[in-house]
Formats: C-alpha cells, structure tokens, sequence
C-alpha cells in the first residue's frame, strides 16, 4: 500500500491544545486532500490542495488550518477552536484534480 | 449545493444473490460519480467511476440523470465483497470546484455464505 503515509496512527491530545497531523505521498501527485471520517455521516472535506502554496477550504474547515509548502506533505492542525475534534481523519492526494484519490491510513485523534 | 444519499447502512445478502447498492446525488450540473470502497483492514480505494464505463470485480454502474442515480450493481456477489462501499461525487470539470468529493454515508455490504 505505500505512496501516502500519514503519522501518527493513534493520537490523544488534551482539550485545548492545538495538533498536527501529518501527510505525505511520494506518488508525485499536485492535489492532496484532508477528510474527516465520522460514523455515520461518511467523509467530509476539510481542506484540499490542487497545487503547492495553494489550498482551498472544504465543507467543514472551521477550527483546522493546513499548509503546502512542499508537493509531497500536507499537514493539517486541529486547533483549539475546533469543538468536536475527535474523528478519524483521512488524507488523499490525486495526480491532479478530478483524477483518481488515492487514500492514506488515516490518524484516529481523540481530544480528553 | 451537492449533495449524495446512500438510503441503506447495513445491506446483506446470501452468496450468489444480485445486489444493488444504492445512490442518488443532488446537483445542478453534470456532475461525475464514482464508487469508493474500503475492505476490511485496508485503505480506502476506487472501485469505479462513471466516465470510464468500466465493470470492476463484476460490479457495474450507469448514471441515470433523469433520476440523479448511481446505483451499483453485482448480478451474483461473492463473500470478498463484503465490504463498507461509497459514493462520491464531483463538480464537473472546467469549474472551479472539478476534484473536490462530496461522498455519501456509506454502505456496509456483507456477504453471507
């Protein structure tokens, strides 16, 4: 399964403290994107990149922040204002946008 | 805005019978359709997306607009298809959201021998 790895597997955090997840993919691909994975509810978009220095935000981007210095990283902070940051978040990235999203492991973050 | 609709959570059925999985979208455009699928234990992958017109591990689906469906099919399913299945949309392409997914809540398909 390589091409997009994303660390830590499992993270805990205490309330009020900001985190970063991180992505990266050595697929050569423009477009990342960042998911969170709720039950019940699907993915639903946070962030996405179509090219580096550039992202967009998603449905969902209040209380998160992301940067694309590099091609091949993405990461994404869950800050503090963020009310509900416990989920599954999923990372992904496309050769360019509107192709095939290939998905990584994800990050399983829970906030005590 | 669009949307995507997966009625069913749990769907099951016995080894060798048809299934259908089902898909309504919402948009105003001509959207593009596709089907994720994720296995047990692995990631999150493609199973097929409309415009190819492909038929994956026996699984087909045709986009009917005039009832904003994907629906996907398997004529005799298989254990291996057991399996948390969704649907996702995209903007067509030329317009400034072309790539950005809205997926459905998904389908938990399993598989009974």
């Amino acid at each position: 399964d390589g091409g997009i790895t994303q660390s830590p597997k499992y993270l805990f955090r205490k309330e009020g403290q900001n985190v970063t997840l991180s992505c990266e993919q050595n697929l050569n691909h423009d477009a990342m994107y960042w998911y969170r994975q709720d039950p019940g509810q699907g993915l639903r978009l946070i962030y996405y990149s179509q090219i580096v220095n550039d992202f967009q935000k998603g449905d969902i981007a209040e209380g998160y922040s992301v940067s694309r210095e590099k091609k091949e990283s993405f990461p994404l902070t869950v800050t503090s204002a963020q009310k509900n940051p416990t989920a599954f978040y999923l990372c992904a990235s496309s050769k360019t946008r509107g192709s095939e999203q290939f998905f990584g492991p994800g990050t399983r973050l829970t906030v005590l | 805005a669009q949307r995507v609709t997966q009625p069913e959570k749990l769907l099951s059925v016995f080894k060798g019978a048809p299934v259908e999985l089902k898909c309504n979208y919402s948009y105003s455009g001509s959207p593009e359709l596709f089907w994720y699928v994720q296995y047990s234990r692995q990631r999150l992958q493609l199973l097929l997306r409309h415009i190819s017109r492909e038929s994956i591990k026996g699984f087909t689906a045709d986009l009917n607009k005039g009832e904003t469906s994907f629906h996907l099919k398997k004529p005799f399913a298989q254990e291996e298809d057991s399996a948390m299945y969704y649907c996702a949309l995209s903007p067509n392409a030329g317009g400034t959201s072309y790539g950005k997914l809205t997926f459905g809540q998904g389908t938990i398909l399993t598989v009974h021998p």
